[in-house]
């Protein structure tokens, strides 16, 4: 098993550029989640799906956007990257009824 | 808003001492809190979940506590390594949340030889 798999695993966009990270679980997980995580921030969620088809929005939302087309897949997109938004990005992956969350290794992006 | 305080200072300490990792909340205790281990560059990895209704559970080398009357989990690591030098967040759980977490910004640990 692979686990939680991330790609890209860097990035760097100019500002305005727009690009999709892709998630992939192969544990059937239900949960899926995209974090964001800067220094002294810690982890803070960005969007979540309970289930394929769904999404809902975490603490900090606003300038992304993510489908969940197959269950084993969640994807997160930049429409417009700014400069805010240079951070290392995480996905998770759980199942329902077990609260430990599986973390993929990270993509670092630099908006410039 | 639900916040979360960690350590922000790193903790240093020899090896073969114990260290002790605090983690305090505000407003509503949640219905579990985890641990999870960060090593640099790499994703967090699961350690320990604690229910509200325990107040303490052991793994190997690890202890956590949770008082919901101060609002605080205390992770313990018994006979300290070097190879447990990791940053170490906790993260708060409700029920009915579709497993969302909220985690504190970690404290780093540092274990000398």
């Amino acid at each position: 098993n692979a686990g939680v798999t991330q790609t890209p695993k860097f990035r760097v966009l100019k500002t305005g550029q727009s690009m999709t990270l892709l998630c992939a679980q192969d544990m059937n997980h239900e949960y899926m989640y995209w974090y964001r995580q800067d220094p002294g921030m810690g982890l803070r969620l960005i969007h979540y799906s309970v289930g394929e088809g769904t999404t809902a929005k975490g603490e900090v939302p606003d300038g992304y956007n993510v489908s969940r087309l197959k269950k084993q897949n969640f994807l997160l997109g930049l429409e417009s990257a700014a400069p805010s938004q240079t951070s290392v990005y995480f996905c998770a992956s759980s199942s329902r009824g077990n609260n430990e969350q599986f973390f993929g290794p990270g993509t670092r992006l630099t908006v410039l | 808003s639900q916040k979360i305080e960690q350590n922000s200072e790193a903790l240093n300490i020899q090896e073969g001492k114990t260290a002790t990792l605090t983690c305090n909340y505000t407003n509503y205790s949640p219905a579990y809190l985890q641990w999870y281990r960060q090593d640099p560059g790499r994703g967090p990895v699961f350690l320990l979940l604690i229910r509200e209704n325990e107040k303490e559970k052991r793994k190997e080398r690890l202890k956590v506590t949770f008082d919901t009357t101060l609002k605080q989990s205390l992770f313990h690591i018994t006979a300290s390594q070097p190879a447990d030098s990791a940053t170490y967040l906790c993260a708060l759980d409700w029920h009915n949340q579709g497993g969302k977490l909220i985690f504190g910004q970690g404290t780093e640990l540092s274990v000398k030889p």
